[in-house]
C-alpha cells in the first residue's frame, strides 16, 4: 500500500532553534500534504494543509511564520518549526490523502524542546 | 463549529466480551474514518465508510455509518489483548480536512 516516511522519529533541541521534518509519499504523488499536532492523551488536531507548488493554508490559530510548510515536488512536504520553545514540543504527524482509499499517515516525529 | 465526539473515551474490558464505541459527527459529511493508534506510535487506517448504511468488518472488529443519525460505531467482538489500542473516529469535511474525535482508550485485560 501507499507510504509516506517521516522523518526524523525522535529530535530533541534547544530552545531557540529550529526544527525541519520530512514527510515522502514513497510510492505515489500527493499534491496535498496534511500536517497534525497530537500533545500527550490528546487527539490530533490539523495545523495546516500542503500544497505542492503553492503556499499553505494553515488554520485558525496556528502561527504562519512559526510553523513554514513546504511543498516544492509532488512527493516532499517539509514542515519547518522555528525559534522552538517547550510548549512546541509535542507529536507531528503528516498525512497525504490517497483518493478513495483514505489517508496514508507518516510515522510521526517526537520533538523535545529543552 | 465542527465536533467529533467519542464515547466511552475509556474503556477497560474483559477478553472475550463485546463491545461498542460510538461517534457522533457535527455535518453532513458522508465520509467516516476509524483509526487506531498505539502508545507512541502514529496512525493506523481501521476502516474507511463512504455511504449511509455502510457496514465494514476487519477480524473482530466491525465499524457501520448512519449518515442521518450523524453516527458511526465501531463494534468489538470476543475483544483480545492485542486490541489494547486509542481508537479514534475523524470526519472528512470540504477541502479534505479530517476533524478527529478525541480518542477511546480502550484496555483489554486478561
Amino acid at each position: 500500500g501507499a507510504v509516506v516516511s517521516q522523518h526524523p522519529s525522535r529530535v530533541i533541541c534547544k530552545s531557540g532553534t529550529s526544527v525541519k521534518i520530512e514527510c515522502r509519499s514513497l510510492d505515489f504523488q500527493a499534491t496535498t500534504m496534511f500536517w497534525y499536532r497530537q500533545f500527550p492523551k490528546q487527539s490530533l488536531m490539523l495545523m495546516a494543509t500542503s500544497n505542492e507548488g503553492s503556499k499553505a493554508t494553515y488554520e485558525q490559530g496556528v502561527e504562519k511564520d512559526k510553523f513554514l510548510i513546504n511543498h516544492a515536488s509532488l512527493t516532499l512536504s517539509t514542515l519547518t518549526v522555528t525559534s522552538a520553545h517547550p510548549e512546541d514540543s509535542s507529536f507531528y504527524i503528516c498525512s497525504a490523502l490517497q483518493g478513495i482509499d483514505g489517508y496514508t499517515f507518516g510515522s510521526g516525529t517526537r520533538l523535545t524542546v529543552v | 463549529e465542527l465536533k467529533v465526539e467519542q464515547n466511552p473515551l475509556f474503556l477497560s474490558m474483559q477478553e472475550g466480551k463485546n463491545y461498542t464505541i460510538y461517534c457522533n459527527y457535527s455535518t453532513t459529511s458522508d465520509r467516516l474514518y476509524w483509526y487506531r493508534q498505539d502508545p507512541g506510535k502514529s496512525l493506523e487506517s481501521l476502516f474507511v465508510l463512504l455511504s449511509n448504511g455502510a457496514v465494514k468488518q476487519e477480524g473482530r472488529l466491525m465499524a457501520s455509518l448512519d449518515t442521518k443519525a450523524r453516527l458511526s460505531t465501531l463494534h468489538i467482538t470476543a475483544a483480545v489483548h492485542d486490541l489494547s489500542a486509542t481508537y479514534f473516529c475523524a470526519e472528512e469535511t470540504s477541502g479534505s480536512r479530517l476533524t478527529f474525535g478525541e480518542g477511546t482508550q480502550l484496555t483489554v485485560n486478561p
